[in-house]
């Protein structure tokens, strides 16, 4: 079984400012993936971000970066350089096991001040 | 990403009627998923196919089915709805073979109403 935790149900940011994203999650798969979903008022579920769990290596993608701490299990979020249309809900999420179901966490809601 | 649909976009029914929420794809992918989510609960999976004789139920399938009638399409169809069905229901896939095959990619979803 999969279980995640986004212990912050709300954020908010300066425009131009850095915001990290909490997530815990926990699993007995020792094959798993991560991921950081962004859910805008249109609420299209857009992939932010991908971590294989085997790599150390921390993903970014452009002002979006992770720090995977594996032992931790914790995966957070980094959004560098906020934007006005960063502002939305933030998913994390977690999949591995045979029928590689993605269980996600409650959502972290973003607001980005201008 | 893949090219997913959903229709309709929004629907509003009446408790005891039948619906239908249909989920195409254009990108060939082989797996396909219906989750619900509902206010402060995140996604949940309802049921999930990896071809189109293959369909498994999820953690929440009961009052729910699927028919998976192509590799293309995968449809969810409450045959009695109810008003705790309300939930905004989102379809999704995942490539086998190229790409990120891990990657689950949404559709727009499809709000659902039920008085």
């Amino acid at each position: 079984a999969q279980t995640v935790t986004q212990s912050q149900p709300e954020m908010s940011v300066q425009e131009a400012e850095t915001v990290t994203l909490s997530c815990t999650y926990d699993t007995s798969e020792s094959d798993y993936y991560l991921f950081w979903y962004k859910q805008p008022p249109s609420r299209q579920m857009i992939l932010v971000i991908r971590q294989e769990a085997y790599k150390q290596q921390n993903a970014t993608e452009n002002r979006f970066s992770v720090n995977f701490q594996k032992a931790a299990k914790s995966f957070s979020l980094k959004i560098s350089d906020s934007q006005l249309g960063d502002a939305a809900m933030y998913f994390c999420a977690s999949q591995g096991g045979s029928n590689y179901k993605l269980t996600f966490g409650k959502g972290t809601l973003l607001t980005v001040n201008p | 990403d893949a090219d997913v649909t959903q229709t309709p976009r929004n629907r509003i029914t009446k408790t005891g009627k039948r619906i239908m929420l249909e989920c195409s794809q254009t990108k060939g992918h082989d797996r396909m998923y219906w989750y619900r989510q509902d206010p402060g609960l995140g996604l949940r999976l309802i049921y999930y196919s990896f071809d189109v004789k293959d369909i498994n139920k999820g953690e929440i399938s009961d009052g729910y089915s699927v028919s998976r009638q192509a590799q293309a399409k995968f449809s969810l169809s409450l045959e009695s709805a109810i008003p705790n069905q309300t939930a905004l229901y989102f379809c999704a896939t995942r490539p086998t073979g190229e790409g990120f095959t891990d990657t689950q990619y949404f559709g727009p979803g499809t709000r659902l109403t039920v008085l």
